[in-house]
């Protein structure tokens, strides 16, 4: 039973570029969460997505930033022309149902690094 | 509006020595406070979380935690370090205001020295 898989773990882009951030949640959950490390900064939550349903996008950048989670497949976080204040590490989270959300039923992925150069 | 404060960016303890991780918090109404570590290359892990109840909290790999809501603080602790315990340890808050999200400290880095 594979935990939360997040691919690439790492990824280097040019300023400009777009950077795709994949996230395949555990086994039989349907709930995602995004959270972004920011150095010397705490995660911050990002985006909260249902199958094919963003629920909650509050802590998401207005613009360059978009995430979905599709009927099937990994959940994707998406971020257009990249800048150099993009570099973090990205964490995916999964848990079964919105019951569980906060109450330490998440599980986390190890996280995407990402570059920009 | 929630915040968290881990006052320490770095704390230092011999094997077999107490440590304690400090977290304080700001909240609206009662607080629901969450533990995570964060091992090298691995994703969070949960740890421990007072909901309501005994204000002294068990967690995995023998941490625990005390919540004083006159302090307004939720620090991590354990009787005896490892050193596999070394890691990054977040504290979080979630209030029960209906948003249901995690608002999470800067992290203290956490070494066990042999």
């Amino acid at each position: 039973n594979a935990g939360v898989m997040q691919n690439p773990r790492h990824l280097v882009r040019r300023r400009g570029q777009e950077a795709r951030l994949r996230c395949s949640p555990m086994k039989g959950h349907s709930h995602v969460y995004w959270y972004r490390q920011l150095p010397e900064e705490g995660l911050k939550f990002m985006v909260y997505l249902q199958k094919e349903n963003i629920i909650d996008e509050s802590g998401m950048p207005k613009e360059r930033f978009s995430a979905e989670f599709p009927k099937e497949g990994p959940s994707i976080l998406r971020i257009q022309q990249v800048v150099r204040g993009d570099s973090a590490a990205y964490f995916c989270a999964s848990s079964q149902s919105r019951i569980n959300r906060g109450l330490g039923g998440y599980t986390f992925g190890s996280g995407t690094r990402l570059t920009v150069v | 509006a929630q915040s968290v404060a881990q006052p320490e960016d770095q704390v230092n303890v011999a094997e077999g020595n107490p440590l304690t991780v400090k977290c304080t918090y700001s909240v609206s109404g009662n607080p629901y406070l969450f533990w995570y570590v964060q091992y090298p290359n691995r994703g969070l892990q949960f740890l421990l979380k007072y909901i309501t109840g005994d204000n002294l909290v068990k967690g995995s790999y023998g941490f625990e935690a005390e919540f004083n809501k006159s302090q307004t603080s939720f620090h991590l602790k354990k009787p005896t370090a490892l050193v596999s315990d070394s890691a990054l340890y977040f504290c979080a808050v979630r209030d029960q205001t209906g948003a249901n999200n995690l608002f999470f400290g800067t992290g203290t880095r956490l070494t066990v020295i042999p």
